[in-house]
């Protein structure tokens, strides 16, 4: 019983590379989202989508791209990764109208140095 | 954009205390949830409130769905150890299908 699946937990990137996050559930979920963990700023989304092929932006989407070609898997990409961008980021999933039902991954650790 | 404005930022207290915990927004929520986040972990559901004025229990903790649609408190009663974590409270807001508002947490450890 997976439920999601976020690979790598840990990461450390240098100022300028890019690199992919990824999110997969199992549990054929339409809603996918990601999040960023900041201390002292709760989670903050930065991309959801509602099903595949569709994906919108949250609060705070700049320097993050994302698509959605299956149901299963929402990767979060870094384009170029900057020092802001060092946090914990997770994935979420739920039917679509019911976010009460959400369920996080264990996060992905990102470091930018 | 809304925003949530969770109160106390942390506690300290003994285990066997009771804890109240709450969350405040400046606009309407059509369901208020509360999650607790182990460390190195993500965060795992509690309860979720779908009415005003609801109170629902889960074990030990009791939420509450405020009147005004615009606040929502979470209560532990007779604190243990493990209850130990960072708990959120979330809103989903009017025609917002699956995104979520969070506050910025509220850190709870307990002293045996």
């Amino acid at each position: 019983n997976a439920g999601v699946t976020q690979t790598p937990k840990f990461q450390v990137l240098k100022t300028g590379q890019s690199m992919t996050l990824q999110c997969a559930q199992d549990m054929n979920h339409e809603y996918m989202s990601w999040y960023r963990q900041d201390p002292g700023m709760g989670l903050r989304l930065i991309h959801y989508s509602v099903g595949a092929g569709i994906t919108d932006q949250g609060e705070v989407p700049n320097g993050y791209n994302v698509s959605r070609s299956t149901t299963e898997d929402f990767p979060l990409r870094l384009l170029s990764a900057a020092p802001s961008q060092t946090s914990v980021y997770f994935c979420a999933s739920n039917p679509w109208d019911r976010a009460t039902e959400a369920f996080f991954g264990q996060g992905t650790r990102l470091t930018v140095v | 954009g809304q925003q949530l404005n969770q109160s106390p930022q942390s506690m300290f207290i003994q285990e066997g205390e009771d804890v109240s915990m709450n969350c405040t927004s400046s606009s309407i929520f059509n369901t208020w949830l509360w999650y607790k986040q182990d460390p190195g972990e993500g965060p795992v559901l509690l309860i979720a409130l779908y009415k005003a004025g609801e109170l629902t229990s889960n074990g030990r903790l009791t939420a509450q769905f405020g009147i005004t649609r615009k606040d929502s408190f979470l209560n532990i009663s007779a604190s243990i150890p493990s209850d130990v974590g960072i708990y959120f409270c979330a809103g989903q807001g009017v025609g917002s299908q699956g995104n979520l508002i969070f506050g910025k947490g509220t850190k709870l450890s307990v002293k045996p």
